[in-house]
């Protein structure tokens, strides 16, 4: 079946410093990847997605690269900020799994000034 | 536009009481999504519906739980009786009819019961 697997949380990082997350995934099909974020107290939102291999997402500064020969979506930010401070989901939608998204664990994320 | 609009925002019940939680979904969706997030098992999909319809519940815990869609712009999400272990944030969620498409999360509603 399909899953999403992201490295464990927390994760602590200091203003400015580069960020990874880690997130693999199984599907059947060919599925539609994306990274949603969910600040304190907020439902989720979607920060960005790609839809093919080779395609990169990229919004606010995030960007993450769809890479079939590896099943991997890792995020990555060249410098955060203490507002980045969230839980960040890794996701796929397959349409051989009927529409349904499968989420990953999700991986906090603090940032320090 | 309007996003999802879940109510209440927060709920705090005793064991043993119906709970009832409501969504409307973004205008023209054609997926409607109940999820559970809890910090043990992190988010749950415990069933969804694609026009009204329910396709798939087999997210729901138990025959306690149960959802209903009556039309495009509403849906309910009922606990009876409710359990201490029921105590979650329950999310909707929104989308097209498309598998590349986003979804779209309510608020949420915190539920507590005691």
């Amino acid at each position: 079946g399909n899953s999403v697997t992201q490295m464990e949380g927390p994760v602590t990082l200091s203003e400015e410093a580069f960020l990874t997350i880690n997130c693999t995934y199984t599907a059947t099909g060919y599925p539609s990847l994306f990274w949603y974020v969910q600040y304190p107290g907020e439902g989720l939102q979607l920060l960005l997605k790609a839809t093919k291999a080779d395609d990169k997402g990229s919004n606010k500064g995030f960007e993450a690269t769809y890479r079939k020969e590896t099943t991997s979506f890792h995020l990555e930010k060249g410098s955060v900020q203490v507002s980045d401070s969230a839980v960040y989901f890794c996701a796929l939608s397959d349409p051989t799994g009927g529409f349904k998204t499968i989420f990953g664990a999700g991986t906090r994320l603090f940032v320090k000034a | 536009d309007a996003g999802v609009i879940q109510s209440p925002r927060h709920e705090v019940t005793e064991m043993g009481q119906e709970v009832t939680l409501r969504c409307k979904p973004i205008s023209g969706h054609d997926y409607l999504f109940w999820y559970r997030q809890t910090m043990m098992r992190g988010l749950e999909l415990l069933i969804y519906f694609n026009n009204n319809v329910p396709i798939d519940d087999s997210g729901m815990p138990e025959d306690r739980f149960s959802a209903k869609m009556p039309n495009a712009s509403f849906s309910t999400l009922k606990i009876q009786p409710s359990e201490p272990r029921d105590s979650a944030v329950y999310f909707c969620a929104s989308s097209t009819e498309r598998s590349t498409d986003t979804q779209y999360f309510g608020p949420g509603t915190r539920l507590t019961v005691l």
